[in-house]
């Protein structure tokens, strides 16, 4: 059965603060991984998908990186804009064709001015 | 493009009510996805559709629960009865395309429906 924990399951920061989120999956072949944020009351916006160990991708403050075990989230000099429930996603399955994702927790980040 | 639609966004019943959540995907999108949202289980995949023909519904809970989707624009989330422990928040997303195809996985979601079951 996949698997996907993150942690923390909270975290406040200054803004400015620089820190990481953390994804821990077990998977039955990788397909991707995915990040996305999600604010109160809305649903789950995308920010990145990851295929392989060793790939990174960068969106303005956000840095998401992939080994084979877990992925990081980069905060750098957060903003309170930022705050948000950061979610992590796995996808399996070697064969054709879109599968579900398999959602952890998400890790609550609150910036504070 | 005004991204997923869904509706209602609330919707409060009495227990052993008829349910009905409705979905429209982005335009072009093959694949349609439903999930649910709760504080205890977090997000859980429910049950998915290529080409509008079910591929998955082994996330369904219930035989209470059930999903059409009767052409590309259109899919139904129906629950029958409702019991309290439905109460969450329903998602529904689409995606382009074929997984591990860069850009055409992305599953794009919808805001959701809160159902409470009194």
């Amino acid at each position: 059965e996949d698997q996907v924990t993150q942690s923390p399951e909270a975290l406040r920061l200054q803004e400015g603060e620089s820190s990481s989120l953390n994804c821990s999956y077990t998977v039955s072949g990788l397909r991707g991984l995915f990040w996305y944020r999600q604010d109160p009351g809305k649903g789950p916006e995308f920010l990145f998908t990851l295929y392989s160990a060793g790939e990174e991708k960068e969106k303005e403050r956000l840095k998401a990186t992939l080994t084979k075990k877990e992925s990081f989230l980069h905060i750098t000099a957060p903003k309170p804009e930022d705050s948000a429930t950061y979610l992590c996603a796995v996808q399996a399955g070697a064969g054709g064709g879109a599968d579900g994702l398999t959602f952890g927790k998400g890790t609550h980040l609150i910036i504070q001015p | 493009d005004a991204g997923v639609i869904q509706s209602p966004r609330h919707e409060v019943t009495e227990m052993g009510q008829e349910v009905t959540l409705r979905c429209k995907p982005i335009s072009g999108h093959d694949y349609l996805f439903w999930y649910r949202q709760t504080m205890m289980r977090g997000l859980e995949l429910l049950i998915y559709f290529n080409n509008n023909v079910p591929i998955d519904d082994s996330g369904m809970p219930e035989d209470r629960f059930s999903a059409k989707m009767p052409n590309a624009s259109f899919s139904t989330l129906k629950i029958q009865p409702s019991e309290p422990r439905d109460s969450a928040v329903y998602f529904c997303a689409s995606s382009p395309g074929l997984a591990g195809a860069p850009g055409t996985d992305t599953q794009y979601f919808g805001p959701g429906t809160r159902l409470t079951v009194l």
